[in-house]
């Protein structure tokens, strides 16, 4: 399929693990996002990439949070040292126009559980 | 960002309309209307948007007050799989970030 495919699908960390998630937009996607959802919430943004450079990172919880998208494809959110109210979906969504120019349509992946025991 | 109210949760019945109501006083003149939805264990999905003018596509339709306080999702014929959270969202044009509320939940009774 040519949407936008997050891995792992589910993920059980011991408290203190760090975790990586991956998240592979659509190609040609200049725009792509985090979010974090936690249970009965609406998605809350994490942070924002235009290409390679990271615009937006507000709303990253702590420094344990950190995202990357080295080429402007893939990206990864690593967070270090986890503890349980990190648990949570944590969504990925690509658009193909650059915020700012058009009310561009976000494209979600399925999401990656996370579970921090 | 403008901020957005919504009903916590609505139900209809199967093969009726369904007008969701979101309001937002506070929009600006370069906020466009974003509705989203979220089926169980599902990423959100793309409904519809709009900035002034009523709009309609294959899943649904947007009016818009003449004031732009307010806006409804249409839903022409409600169906079993329609059954998830809609959110109702503002983006500005030189905004960059899509902000999600708790949006309504939907129930579409057999």
């Amino acid at each position: 399929g040519a949407g936008v495919s997050q891995s792992p699908r589910y993920k059980v960390a011991k408290r203190g693990q760090d975790v990586a998630l991956r998240c592979d937009p659509i190609s040609g996607h200049v725009s792509l996002f985090w979010y974090q959802q936690a249970l009965g919430q609406g998605p809350e943004f994490l942070t924002y990439f235009q290409n390679e450079a990271q615009l937006d990172k507000s709303g990253l919880p702590s420094d344990r949070f950190f995202a990357e998208r080295p080429e402007g494809s893939v990206s990864t959110l690593k967070i270090q040292r986890t503890q349980q109210e990190d648990s949570a979906v944590y969504l990925c969504a690509s658009s193909r126009l650059t915020a700012g120019v058009n009310t561009g349509e976000l494209f979600f992946g399925e999401g990656s559980r996370l579970t921090v025991l | 960002d403008a901020k957005t109210t919504q009903p916590n949760s609505m139900e209809s019945n199967e093969e009726e309309p369904v007008h969701l109501p979101c309001n937002h006083s506070t929009i600006s003149g370069t906020d466009y209307i974003h509705w989203y939805r979220q089926l169980p264990s599902q990423g959100p999905e793309y409904v519809i948007h709009g900035l002034t003018s009523n709009v309609n596509n294959r899943m649904a339709s947007l009016a818009i007050a003449e004031d732009r306080k307010s806006s409804t999702l249409i839903l022409h014929r409600a169906t079993l799989r329609d059954a998830a959270v809609y959110y109702c969202i503002l983006r500005s044009i030189y905004g960059q970030n899509f902000v999600f509320g708790p949006g309504t939940r939907l129930s579409v009774l057999p």
